[in-house]
């Protein structure tokens, strides 16, 4: 069952253009969205998050939308840049304490290339 | 430096053999996770640790994964008779409120 769905498996864009990623989720009780970048032979680095008590966060080039009624949130990249290019991953994490508290539930992520 | 570290970076090992794969988080982060991500998918969380609590292991794929966080801070993932469907890249990651931060990872080739 998955659970957070990053339906398009890469995306060609060129330079300063803008670059939106797409993603979908089905369980209710995410109330925290987070995006992903990572680099071949590295860790995934954190980009943004929203909360869902908000439908937009922006930081720089980089803004999150969110549609909670859509169960849907995106990534826009405006100017998009070569060094953008990398495998971005949409991750989410569910309301509520206990053990399970602070797990993240990753998408299968889109490959991002920027083309000069 | 003060991200997370991983060890070894990569790991070739037989089938059937045992594997450990070692988590340095940051100092102070009181929580770690564990994921993997095998060739082509997305990452797959297997376990996590939040202070003293009782992990959450509710992602380990089967009872030949077990982890180990000694003293808070450092963590050992082992894979004990390790097959081939194990081949993949071993993701930690450590939290300050919010955002899991993420080593390197441990690439696992099991042949």
């Amino acid at each position: 069952d998955q659970q957070v769905k990053q339906n398009s498996p890469s995306l060609s864009v060129q330079e300063g253009r803008i670059s939106i990623l797409n993603c979908d989720y089905t369980n209710s009780m995410f109330d925290y969205f987070l995006w992903y970048k990572k680099y071949p032979a590295e860790g995934p680095t954190f980009l943004i998050s929203i909360s869902s008590i908000k439908d937009k966060n922006e930081d720089g080039r980089f803004t999150v939308f969110l549609n909670k009624s859509a169960k849907h949130l995106s990534l826009h990249i405006v100017p998009s840049q070569p060094g953008d290019s990398a495998v971005y991953f949409c991750a989410a994490r569910a309301s509520g304490g206990g053990t399970s508290y602070g797990k993240l539930t990753f998408g299968q992520g889109t490959i991002l290339t920027v083309h000069p | 430096g003060a991200g997370v570290s991983q060890s070894p970076s990569n790991k070739v090992t037989e089938k059937g053999k045992d594997v450990e794969l070692r988590c340095d988080p940051i100092s102070g982060h009181t929580a770690l996770y564990w994921y993997r991500q095998s060739l082509g998918q997305g990452l797959e969380f297997l376990i996590y640790f939040q202070g003293n609590s009782a992990p959450d292991k509710s992602g380990l794929p089967s009872d030949r994964f077990s982890a180990e966080r000694t003293g808070g801070s450092v963590s050992t993932l082992t894979i004990q008779r390790t097959q081939q469907e194990d081949s993949a890249v071993y993701l930690c990651a450590s939290t300050a409120k919010e955002t899991q931060y993420f080593g390197p990872g441990t690439r696992l080739l099991v042949l």
